[in-house]
């Protein structure tokens, strides 16, 4: 497929604790994404990266933080949990002339 | 503030009929357009691009027309099949990253 997984691909979890959501990719793309989907705001960018160690914000970044340690792995933390973060979230690599390939997908919710 | 808009939530059409979903942008940065097809409980799939330069792009039953002058892009989708029923993403680029719309949900009715 596109080779793109993200794990886990459901979770539950309590309000202040912290979540990792892993994104691994096997085709050395240089550019991966963190959106969120939610009912109203379609896609939104939360986190990007352009390289190892190179990574940026998107425009509802706040709460969250990335890492990229390697090229094929891009992780997204939640530092502690709130309800407002409950949603679909998923990870991407830019492909030249198709735009993203998305994964899967993780939903995740916080009680 | 919201950059790419699709103001319709939803959409029915009558399988073998024309399904056309509509998107509008403000930035005027934006020079790559993509559209995105989901169902549930998958991650969004690339359907068809189209780059500022051009004012139409075909790919079979999916058509999508671009109107700089008036930022905005449709999707025509011809002959609708049950098959095609989802959310529509349009996604706008000015460079290394997407921004989306809201999505619209085509039901296409056997």
């Amino acid at each position: 497929d596109a080779g793109i997984t993200q794990s886990p691909r459901h979770k539950v979890t309590e309000t202040g604790t912290p979540v990792t959501l892993r994104c691994h990719q096997t085709e050395n793309h240089r550019y991966m994404y963190w959106y969120r989907q939610d009912p109203g705001h379609g896609l939104r960018l939360i986190h990007y990266s352009y390289g190892v160690k190179d990574t940026d914000k998107g425009e509802v970044s706040d709460g969250y933080s990335v890492s990229r340690s390697k090229t094929e792995d891009f992780l997204l933390t939640l530092e502690s949990a709130t309800s407002s973060q409950t949603s679909v979230y998923f990870c991407a690599i830019m492909r030249q002339a198709y735009g993203y390939t998305f994964g899967s997908g993780t939903r995740l919710t916080v009680v | 503030d919201q950059q790419v808009k699709q103001n319709s939530p939803s959409l029915s059409v009558q399988e073998g009929r024309i399904s056309i979903l509509n998107c509008d942008y403000t930035n005027s940065m934006f020079d790559y357009f993509l559209w995105y097809k989901k169902y549930p409980a998958e991650g969004p799939t690339f359907l068809i691009s189209i780059s500022s330069i051009k004012d139409k792009n075909e790919d079979g039953r999916f058509t999508v027309f671009l109107n700089k002058s008036a930022k905005h892009l449709s999707l025509h989708i011809v002959p609708s099949q049950p098959g095609d029923s989802a959310v529509y993403f349009c996604a706008a680029s000015p460079g290394n990253q997407f921004y989306f719309g809201t999505g619209t949900s085509l039901t296409v009715i056997p």
